[in-house]
């Protein structure tokens, strides 16, 4: 089964529109993190943030916000204003406590596209 | 800052053909990886060496061998290509620790004929 599943497969907006991406997992630890990495036309996997499954604050960054929901098991991550310079490929992933190094479990992507 | 780097960039083999992919990284990690990325599945652990010395298999780790080869070093070897490992190939570094985020490589771009 699929640890973190990204149910949007690609997803199209107009600039300035806000647009979130869906982000659901599943573990049975109770100690883990969530990551969101972007992936631009240029192919190298940028990091965007981490989050720990004792913290469900949500978190603004500029345009960006996360909101993490342990009783969804969910980690969506909102665009506000879209930008065209905001098309990639954004992916979601999963590392668990049990695992005795950093494994991670990815999603299989979003594409994002953003029309000027 | 070089962080991790990988080569080649592109590659073409043809059916049987082998190659290693290079990976060093100037970040002092302990840990790396490398992944293969498909379209609509994501990232896909091949192998990984959580420290230098050590190598275990990852979730797609037939048709392929690894070497760490000191602790910069991470190389990805195809003994005898297939048609099926034609993908985007990351090597990825990290400190140790299930909450450390992975550095990625700029990607090798595999295609076997």
């Amino acid at each position: 089964a699929q640890k973190v599943t990204q149910a949007q497969t690609e997803i199209s907006v107009v600039e300035k529109e806000d647009v979130t991406l869906d982000c659901v997992y599943e573990t049975r630890d109770t100690t883990y993190y969530l990551f969101w990495y972007k992936q631009p036309p240029s192919g190298e996997l940028v990091f965007l943030i981490r989050r720990n499954s004792f913290d469900e604050q949500n978190e603004i960054s500029g345009r960006y916000s996360w909101n993490f929901q342990k009783s969804t098991s969910s980690f969506n991550f909102t665009i506000t204003a879209s930008q065209v310079v905001d098309s990639a490929v954004y992916f979601c992933a999963l590392s668990e406590a049990s695992d005795n190094f950093n494994k991670f479990y990815f999603g299989s992507g979003t594409k994002l596209n953003v029309k000027p | 800052n070089a962080g991790v780097t990988q080569t080649p960039k592109f590659q073409v083999l043809k059916t049987g053909q082998s190659m290693t992919l290079q990976c060093a990284q100037d970040m002092n990690h302990n840990s790396m990886y490398w992944y293969r990325q498909d379209p609509g599945m994501g990232l896909r652990l091949i192998y990984y060496s959580a420290s230098e010395g050590t190598t275990d298999k990852g979730e797609v780790p037939n048709g392929y061998n690894v070497s760490r080869l000191n602790k910069r070093e991470f190389s990805l070897r195809l003994e005898s290509a297939a048609p099926s490992q034609t993908s985007v190939y990351f090597c990825a570094s990290s400190q140790t620790g299930f909450n450390e985020k992975l550095f990625f490589g700029s990607g090798t771009q595999l295609s076997v004929l």
